[in-house]
């Protein structure tokens, strides 16, 4: 089946810097993917949608200031946490959509848990 | 608005038989998909239901109905490893994600 990857799986930063993200799908192209962010006992929250080559589609409450995704081919996308605070410490799942038909199925890479002191 | 209901934590027995329910009031319905999620991993996908009915995959067993807005995740001969979260999501109108809070699982021995 497709493979999403994730890089890095875990990243540990200091407070006031910046993470990039990058989600790759292995053996497809990805015309759409999703970054979702995590906290411990919840469930999955889409952040954004974004489409190769346009802009990011941003959910009501988040930053797209502070979360800069880009999408610049059909198997990259990299999502950037400026200005990093405690608070954005989560599990971020990015997933990649085959295809452009909303029916199509989506595929999830592992995952990056990101611990900001 | 939208939402998808389901329990939020359920026991079991190794070998026995769970049933997880999910009911869910969408606008729109493309399609409602079962996850399975072990603690500090990314969902792995189990089931795809878009007509009325039973899906059987090996032990896993996936219900919809969609007059009723209800799916159920069937789980036979549980062993330890099943031991997670299984997320129902529900795809609407314009084909996005709904996500429910997730069941988590505890199978004891």
């Amino acid at each position: 089946g497709a493979v999403v990857s994730q890089h890095p799986s875990w990243v540990i930063c200091k407070s006031g810097t910046s993470v990039k993200i990058e989600c790759r799908s292995l053996d497809f192209q990805a015309t759409t993917m999703f970054w979702y962010r995590q906290f411990p006992k919840q469930s999955l929250m889409l952040m954004a949608t974004s489409n190769e080559g346009s802009k990011a589609t941003y959910e009501q409450g988040v930053e797209k200031d502070k979360f800069l995704i880009n999408h610049a081919s059909l198997t990259l996308s990299t999502l950037t946490v400026t200005s990093a605070h405690p608070e954005d410490s989560s599990f971020y799942i990015c997933s990649a959509r085959e295809g452009p038909s909303g029916s199509a199925r989506q595929y999830f890479g592992p995952g990056t848990r990101l611990t900001v002191t | 608005g939208q939402n998808i209901d389901q329990p939020t934590e359920m026991t079991a027995t190794e070998g026995a038989i769970v049933q997880i329910n999910c009911t869910y009031q969408t606008s729109g319905f493309n399609g409602l998909f079962w996850y399975q999620q072990h603690a500090g991993e990314a969902p792995t996908f189990l089931s795809y239901n878009v007509l009325d009915g039973l899906e059987e995959k090996g032990r896993f067993s996936s219900f919809l109905s969609r007059s009723k807005g209800y799916s159920y995740l069937l789980l036979k001969e549980l062993q330890m490893k099943d031991s997670a979260s299984y997320l129902c999501a529900v795809k609407d109108s314009n084909y996005q994600l709904i996500w429910g809070a997730g069941t988590k699982l505890i199978i004891k021995p």
